[in-house]
């Protein structure tokens, strides 16, 4: 069971907008704002999307966009374009001793 | 650009030493801002990290297999490696080799490694 909860599946239409939630505990994603979101297309390494609750990298389209609110942090995508589908992990930092903690994934279906 | 890249066996039998080295391109790691890190994914499953480390050699490591990984770096080479003994076949995973940002703390994983696939059998 991964330490941060994730819908295991969202869809949406093209042009539509969706949410995924990312809920920890007050020692990962309450606690601090190093949240980052990451997405993962099948047979290839994950992409930084978000770092720092709502941070782009250079290259991320502004149709991507982070959140936080209490033990639960958030990515928007609006405007969904076909190549979003993917899966999408959020990650956060934590003061236990584990460092880092990742949520089990959840894959995005574009209709 | 910067670019990081995997290499290693594909194959490691049970009890054995799984070992792995990122080659570091397209920059130094050397650099004060970031720490190394690995992570690896069993096949159809989430992501895990293993740990991380400083160009000083420091090291952050996830308790749940603390006892069985080394993560070192050779600056001169612009490498980093891992290795986790005493491998089962649960370890079989794509093992991912990236830079992790630090503000604080190592924070974000920004570049990563193609992967690479190391099946535990005999």
């Amino acid at each position: 069971q991964s330490a941060l909860t994730q819908p295991a599946s969202v869809s949406g239409s093209p042009g539509q907008s969706i949410t995924i939630s990312c809920t920890g505990t007050s020692s990962d994603v309450g606690g601090y704002n190093y949240v980052s979101w990451y997405q993962q297309h099948p047979g290839k390494a994950p992409k930084l999307m978000i770092y720092e609750v709502s941070n782009r990298p250079s290259g991320v389209p502004d149709r991507f966009s982070g959140s936080k609110s209490g033990n639960t942090a958030s990515l928007t995508i609006s405007g969904l374009q076909a190549e979003d589908e993917a899966d999408y992990y959020c990650s956060s930092y934590t003061s236990s001793s584990t460092l880092v903690v990742f949520g089990g994934g959840t894959k995005l279906t574009v209709l | 650009q910067l670019q990081l890249q995997e290499s290693g066996p594909g194959l490691v039998k049970p009890s054995e030493t799984l070992s792995l080295t990122c080659t570091v391109s397209g920059g130094s790691i050397s650099s004060s801002s970031y720490y190394w890190g690995w992570i690896r994914q069993p096949p159809g499953k989430g992501l895990e990290w293993i740990g991380s480390i400083y160009y000083s050699g420091s090291t952050y490591y996830n308790p749940s297999l603390k006892s069985r990984v080394t993560i070192s770096v050779d600056t001169s080479k612009n490498q980093f490696s891992l290795k986790l003994s005493s491998v089962t076949a649960a370890d079989t995973a794509v093992y991912y080799c990236a830079r992790h940002m630090i503000v604080v703390v190592p924070i974000a994983f920004d570049i990563w490694g193609q992967g690479t696939m190391v099946t535990v059998s005999s």
